[in-house]
């Protein structure tokens, strides 16, 4: 079974700073994809960014950012140039990738509460 | 347009119950699923399914059962609802199976839905 482990229950940054949260997983897979998603006080969960782990390059979404280890098993997200719509739930998740069509379940870690301050 | 749909947004309802919560994609994805989301925030999925293969978590209790008329919905269906079951629940969709494509496998959320068990 797959575990996620995300160390910081709560972060905050100023407005326009940049900021990093950490994502550690366990598994004994060796394709997957990992995932960023973003859950804001509207609830909506939103994705931020996907790497696929066969990828060396870290994956890039305009201000957002991954630093990928996969020998560390570490997937963190960076946060350039922090906006206050970026105050939300973090959340890394963890994907088998399954050759059967039903198995591609996500695994989450248990967030960040990132808040970004003016 | 919506993606991923969910109804109703909020319930509330009495111990013993049962109730269901319908969800609708028009993504034209072939898999779909519910996770549950606890009072600390933690996600975990509770049901994998298309119209192949339908994948349980064990730890949900089988008065829990999904029901899907068609490819484009998965509806939860819950008895005797037991206040524990107060959560916020969400259903989610992919195109699944094996792709190297950059949205493959990526799964997109409806906006939840708010139980509470009275």
């Amino acid at each position: 079974a797959q575990t996620v482990t995300q160390s910081q229950p709560e972060m905050s940054v100023q407005e326009a700073e940049t900021v990093t949260l950490s994502c550690t997983y366990d598994t004994s897979e060796n394709n997957y994809y990992l995932f960023w998603y973003k859950q804001p006080p509207s609830r909506q969960m939103i994705l931020v960014i996907r790497q696929e782990a066969y990828k060396q390059q870290n994956a890039t979404e305009n201000r957002f950012s991954v630093n990928f280890q996969k020998a560390a098993k570490s997937f963190s997200l960076k946060i350039s140039d922090s906006q206050l719509g970026d105050t939300a739930m973090y959340f890394c998740a963890f994907m088998k990738h399954e050759s059967h069509n039903a198995g591609n379940m996500l695994t989450f870690g248990g967030g960040t509460r990132l808040m970004v301050k003016p | 347009d919506t993606a991923v749909s969910q109804t109703p947004k909020y319930l509330v309802t009495q111990m013993g119950n049962d109730k269901s919560i319908k969800c609708e994609q028009n993504l034209g994805h072939d898999t779909m699923y519910w996770y549950k989301q606890d009072s600390k925030k933690f996600l975990k999925i509770m049901f994998s399914y298309n119209n192949k293969e339908l994948i349980i978590n064990e730890t949900v209790p089988n008065r829990f059962s999904p029901k899907s008329p068609d490819k484009a919905h998965l509806n939860l269906h819950i008895n005797s609802l037991e206040l524990g079951d107060s959560a916020v629940y969400f259903c989610a969709s992919s195109q699944a199976g094996l792709g190297m494509g950059r949205f493959f496998g990526t799964q997109y959320f409806g906006p939840g839905t708010r139980l509470l068990v009275l």
